[in-house]
């Protein structure tokens, strides 16, 4: 099955500064790369996801890129801010044609600190 | 509130004994699934359903857990002869047919004393 590992499992920036997020995955057939953030007591929210058949997806501070060929993906965040605080995932999962998928493998998550 | 939710919040229990927990997708999703989170770890894929069908069911879904969705709406998720290591924060997701977007509901925190 797939394996997703993650890193670094905490990060601590100052604000203003960029963060970035690195995750490898272990099944080449892996297609759909989604981050989720996870805010103390709340629920997994995602925040982007991008596919196999694209390199990079940006959306405003967040942006995502992929290398298939290395296997793995990384999450960037520019302009950090007190609100980024949150845990985040990154996630791998084999999409089938006809819409079919297995279910989504999650890496350990990193801890993202901004210090004022 | 249109999206996931799940009830209890919270459960605690007696080791040995039986609890079962009720996710109810967001309305038009197909697709529901069940994770579970421990402490300083991602949510772990324990089962999936596509309208009523239970299609993949994770290793780590031992004989002790079932999980149903009879109408295809609402699942439950019962865990039989609860043990301590069976406490975690359950997650119900949904999605979409063919769209693998999910959306998490706030889970249940079960604690097995």
């Amino acid at each position: 099955g797939e394996n997703v590992e993650q890193h670094p499992s905490t990060l601590s920036v100052q604000e203003g500064d960029s963060a970035v997020i690195k995750c490898t995955y272990s099944d080449s057939a892996s297609n759909y790369f989604p981050w989720y953030k996870q805010e103390l007591g709340k629920r997994p929210q995602l925040i982007i996801d991008i596919r196999s058949n694209v390199g990079e997806k940006k959306d405003q501070r967040i942006a995502v890129t992929l290398n298939k060929t290395a296997k793995h993906f990384s999450l960037h965040i520019t302009e950090t801010q007190p609100e980024d605080s949150a845990v985040y995932f990154c996630a791998a999962i084999l999409m089938y044609s006809g819409g079919g998928a297995d279910g989504l493998t999650f890496g350990k998550g990193t801890h993202l600190i901004i210090q004022p | 509130d249109t999206g996931v939710s799940q009830d209890p919040r919270h459960k605690i229990t007696k080791r040995g004994q039986n609890v079962t927990f009720r996710c109810d997708p967001i309305s038009e999703h197909n697709r529901l699934y069940w994770y579970r989170q421990t402490l300083g770890q991602g949510p772990e894929f324990l089962t999936y359903f596509q309208n009523e069908a239970q299609l993949e069911k994770s290793r780590l879904l031992s004989d002790r857990f079932s999980a149903e969705r009879p109408k295809g709406s609402f699942s439950t998720l019962e865990i039989q002869r609860t043990e301590q290591g069976d406490s975690a924060m359950y997650l119900c997701a949904s999605s979409r047919d063919s769209s693998e977007k999910l959306f998490f509901g706030s889970g249940t925190q079960l604690s097995v004393l």
